[in-house]
């Protein structure tokens, strides 16, 4: 089974700043990954499919990169908004396995 | 507008059986697969149970392998998930999610609208 791990566990950064938020997969996984964001009490939100493609609606500010092994999510310029656990996660084998999430706290 | 909502959630004890309905509404419902995720209390996303757009095909976490099953009726745009001999860990939120593009299983595994989750608590 591939394993997914994310870092940092949590993130805390200033409105204005960008963030980079790292997924790892034990295996190769091509370009099979994406990204959801989630807050409290919502549902959950899919940003990013395929590594890098974003989801209907989504706001260029979010944007993903990599291949193989090693995928990044970007928020180019953090708001209050945008405070949430973010989750990678695969599709390309069942069980369709999320990574342990990323928090992301605004200063 | 795409819409999924999840009902039947509730207390129960140990052992026992509930059922969860999801009711779906802004697409064409046979047409895509769909699955249930749950989150435990502080806890990650994690699967549970997907089924392809004509139920021919249904896959299960080997957490839940024999004592849930996923099922859909199209003609009512409506998918369930019966749950029985349940555990303590089986305490979650569960979310009801569509596929993005697939009808079948093979290219499924991307959740492109969840709904807002209904709560299982297992306890005595």
């Amino acid at each position: 089974e591939i394993v997914l791990t994310q870092s940092p566990a949590t993130l805390s950064l200033s409105p204005g700043e960008r963030a980079t938020l790292s997924c790892r997969a034990s295996q190769n996984v091509n370009t099979y990954l994406a990204w959801y964001q989630h807050k409290p009490g919502q549902a959950p939100r899919l940003l990013i499919y395929d590594a890098s493609n974003r989801a209907t609606g989504i706001p260029a500010k979010f944007s993903g990169s990599g291949s193989g092994t090693d995928f990044t999510l970007t928020i180019s310029s953090l708001e209050p908004d945008d405070c949430a656990v973010y989750y990678c996660q695969l599709r390309s084998n069942w069980p369709p396995s999320f990574g342990p999430g990323t928090k992301v706290d605004i200063k | 507008e795409v819409q999924v909502l999840e009902s039947g959630g509730g207390l129960v004890q140990p052992g026992g059986s509930l059922r969860l309905s999801c009711a779906a509404s802004g697409f064409t419902f046979s047409g895509y697969a769909m699955s249930w995720v749950r989150q435990a209390p502080g806890k990650g996303l994690e699967w549970v149970s997907s089924t392809s757009g004509s139920a021919d095909s249904t896959y299960y976490a080997d957490s839940v392998k024999g004592r849930f099953t996923i099922s859909r009726d199209n003609s009512k745009n409506t998918l369930s998930l019966q749950m029985s001999s349940l555990r303590a860990e089986d305490t979650a939120v569960y979310y009801c999610a569509k596929d993005r593009i697939s009808r079948s299983l093979a290219g499924a595994g991307v959740f492109d609208y969840w709904g807002q989750g209904t709560l299982v608590s297992v306890s005595s």
